[in-house]
């Protein structure tokens, strides 16, 4: 089945250190995006891609970094910079051009401890 | 000035009831407009696409207004499982990057 699939569902993260987070799919879409919902929030973007080797920081890339390397895959780093990285973290997927919608991966929900 | 703004809510209903959200958007150059539903600790998930002429899915009605650069989603006959948070999504011509409202708090109760 085409879709989007992101890993791992739960993390939980010392204070200073670095998680990557994943995010696979296989619709052939060519734009990717990361996402953070905190609680009672809307999303924010963070990253996203419109095409291979190349990403765009988006509202709140501080404390995050991306790459590009294959169309399939657009991993999220979250590093120690990141001061409150506790979040909801969806990636989602678009075609590169046309009026469509985003489709999105499960999210995963990153926890401090 | 938020790009898409939307009242948090709670709007709390009977059943039965009809509701409505606005959302209203910045940016001119809007091209997409779209209505998610997400769930609790879930990802948004598409409810409709919204059109120019207006359109509508069973007891959804979404329409567009350009000129006041606003959307409107209508719920008729709320129903329990209708209990969710409603996203107004819209995208800018070109980059077609979705830009996220707060979302909006329907609760539904007996």
């Amino acid at each position: 089945d085409g879709g989007i699939t992101q890993s791992p569902k739960y993390l939980f993260r010392k204070e200073g250190q670095n998680v990557t987070l994943s995010c696979e799919q296989n619709l052939n879409h060519d734009a990717m995006y990361w996402y953070r919902q905190d609680p009672g929030q809307g999303l924010r973007l963070i990253y996203y891609s419109q095409i291979v080797n190349d990403f765009q920081k988006g509202d709140i890339a501080e404390g995050y970094s991306v790459s590009r390397e294959k169309k399939e895959s657009f991993p999220l780093t979250v590093t120690s910079a990141q001061k409150n990285p506790t979040a909801f973290y969806l990636c989602a997927t678009t075609p590169r051009t046309g009026h469509t919608e985003a489709f999105f991966g499960q999210g995963t929900r990153l926890t401090v401890v | 000035r938020k790009e898409v703004e939307q009242d948090p809510g709670p709007f709390n209903v009977p059943e039965g009831a009809t509701v409505a959200f606005n959302c209203t958007y910045s940016n001119s150059a809007s091209q997409s407009f779209f209505w998610y539903r997400q769930d609790c600790r879930k990802e948004p998930k598409l409810l409709m696409s919204v059109y120019s002429s207006g359109n509508e899915d069973g007891r959804f009605t979404a329409q567009l207004n350009r000129a006041s650069q606003y959307i409107s989603l209508l719920i008729r006959d709320s129903k329990l499982s209708d209990s969710a948070t409603y996203l107004c999504v819209v995208s800018a011509g070109g980059s077609y990057i979705p830009t996220f409202g707060r979302g909006t708090s329907l609760i539904v109760h007996p």
